[in-house]
């Protein structure tokens, strides 16, 4: 059975500093890795999707990699912003039927 | 954002009454899913659609029923509520394009169900 695991629960950081957060998984035969945002009382916003086949993927000022064959993934913040404050979830689809299984999460705070 | 639009938003309810939840989407993804997220279990599968009547369980299926008669509705059911069953509830679509889709899924903004 797959599980995804994110290290630290909880984060907090003073603004403009680059950050990086963890994730891994017990089973390395994955299709592809997704990463999400979830403010207080609101859904799951996509940020990245990596493919197995993938090193990385890029958008704005997130990076998010993945080694596979580790079983781990990071996502990378630069410059954080207090408006980066949200819980950011990375979940993995193993199976057939593109079924997600997550991670409990990381609470980022971004201080002034 | 995704077209996605769950209902209803809120909702209380007392223990064994029946509960239905509604997902609408506008995207026409094939497929569509329902998570319950809780503290200390994040996120988990309660059930799936691959497509119209085609439906599977997920990790967490006893007590939930499913049904999809349209592309564009999955409605989940707890046929007889009970205190366990006090989560929050998110739907999520995707379109699926293979083994190892490269889609990513979107989610709805949930569902908070009491059950006292």
């Amino acid at each position: 059975k797959q599980e995804v695991t994110q290290i630290p629960a909880a984060l907090s950081v003073p603004e403009g500093e680059n950050l990086v957060l963890n994730c891994s998984f017990t089973d390395s035969a994955i299709y592809n890795l997704q990463w999400f945002r979830q403010d207080p009382g609101k859904g799951l916003t996509s940020l990245l999707l990596i493919q197995s086949s993938q090193r990385e993927q890029t958008s704005g000022r997130l990076n998010a990699s993945l080694d596979k064959s580790s079983g781990r993934s990071t996502l990378y913040i630069a410059a954080s912003q207090p408006g980066d404050s949200a819980t950011y979830l990375c979940a993995v689809i193993t199976g057939g039927g593109n079924k997600l299984t997550f991670g409990t999460g990381t609470q980022l705070k971004v201080e002034l | 954002d995704a077209g996605i639009t769950q209902s209803p938003r809120h909702k209380v309810t007392e223990t064994g009454t029946p509960v239905t939840l509604r997902c609408h989407q506008t995207e026409n993804h094939r497929y569509m899913y329902w998570y319950r997220q809780d503290p200390g279990h994040g996120l988990r599968l309660i059930h799936y659609s691959y497509g119209v009547k085609d439906t599977d369980k997920g990790e967490v299926s006893d007590g939930y029923s499913v049904s999809r008669s349209k592309t564009e509705d999955f409605l989940l059911t707890l046929e007889s509520a009970t205190s366990s069953q006090t989560s929050v509830y998110f739907c999520a679509i995707s379109e699926h394009t293979g083994t190892g889709s490269n889609q990513p899924q979107h989610f709805g903004d949930g569902t908070r169900l009491s059950i006292l």
